[in-house]
């Protein structure tokens, strides 16, 4: 099955620096890669998603990079904020199966 | 007002009790989901729907059962056979093969 590698598992950053958080995938047929953020004691809620036949997407402040070659993606956060502070966590499906997660990173941002 | 609602918020369960956890949505969705999240593990599939009356195990469906008798309700029930059910419990739907939506979660203590 797919199996999803995220790194690192913490991250501090200062207000205002960029964030950027990586994942890994083992099944080259995987098609679909979301990004979630949890807030502590919440749902994960969708934050940003790839489709394997895109290479980038960004919507205002995030952006997603996908690499099917290497298979990896990545998240990508500018000008951090305080509210950004949560941890944050990587998947990939492969057609018909289940999504697969990743361990989630925490991010904290200091004012 | 659409979405997913779990409930309880919070749990307690004796040593050797059954519970059962609600998740409802008003999404229209076909698949619906449950996961487990302890602290580093990220989420794990207990158990998941894709149509009425028809459910299959995730990774971890030991100790645990579910019903999908109707579209928008996926109850899961943890059972004494669970020897560690202290977790955080996460319901998700999905009106595909692919984005997943969450619901704010059920903390489960046993005491």
């Amino acid at each position: 099955g797919e199996n999803v590698e995220q790194h690192p598992s913490t991250l501090s950053v200062q207000e205002g620096d960029s964030a950027v958080i990586k994942c890994t995938y083992s099944d080259s047929a995987s098609n679909y890669f979301p990004w979630y953020k949890q807030e502590l004691g919440k749902g994960p809620q969708l934050i940003i998603d790839i489709r394997s036949n895109v290479g980038e997407k960004k919507d205002q402040r995030i952006a997603v990079t996908l690499n099917k070659t290497a298979k990896h993606f990545s998240l990508h956060i500018t000008e951090t904020q305080p509210e950004d502070s949560a941890v944050y966590f990587c998947a990939a499906i492969t057609g018909y199966s289940t999504l697969t997660f990743g361990k989630g990173t925490m991010l904290l941002v200091s004012p | 007002d659409g979405g997913i609602t779990q409930s309880p918020k919070y749990l307690f369960r004796k040593e050797g009790q059954n519970v059962t956890l609600s998740c409802e949505q008003n999404l229209n969705h076909d698949a619906m989901y449950w996961y487990r999240q302890d602290p580093g593990q990220g989420l794990r599939l207990i158990y998941y729907s894709q149509i009425v009356n028809d459910f299959q195990k995730g990774d971890i469906a030991e100790g645990y059962s579910v019903s999908r008798e109707k579209k928008e309700s996926f109850p899961l029930t943890v059972t004494s056979a669970q020897k560690n059910p202290t977790a955080f419990y996460l319901c998700a739907s999905s009106p595909g093969q692919d984005e997943a939506f969450f619901g704010q979660g059920t903390r489960l203590t046993v005491v």
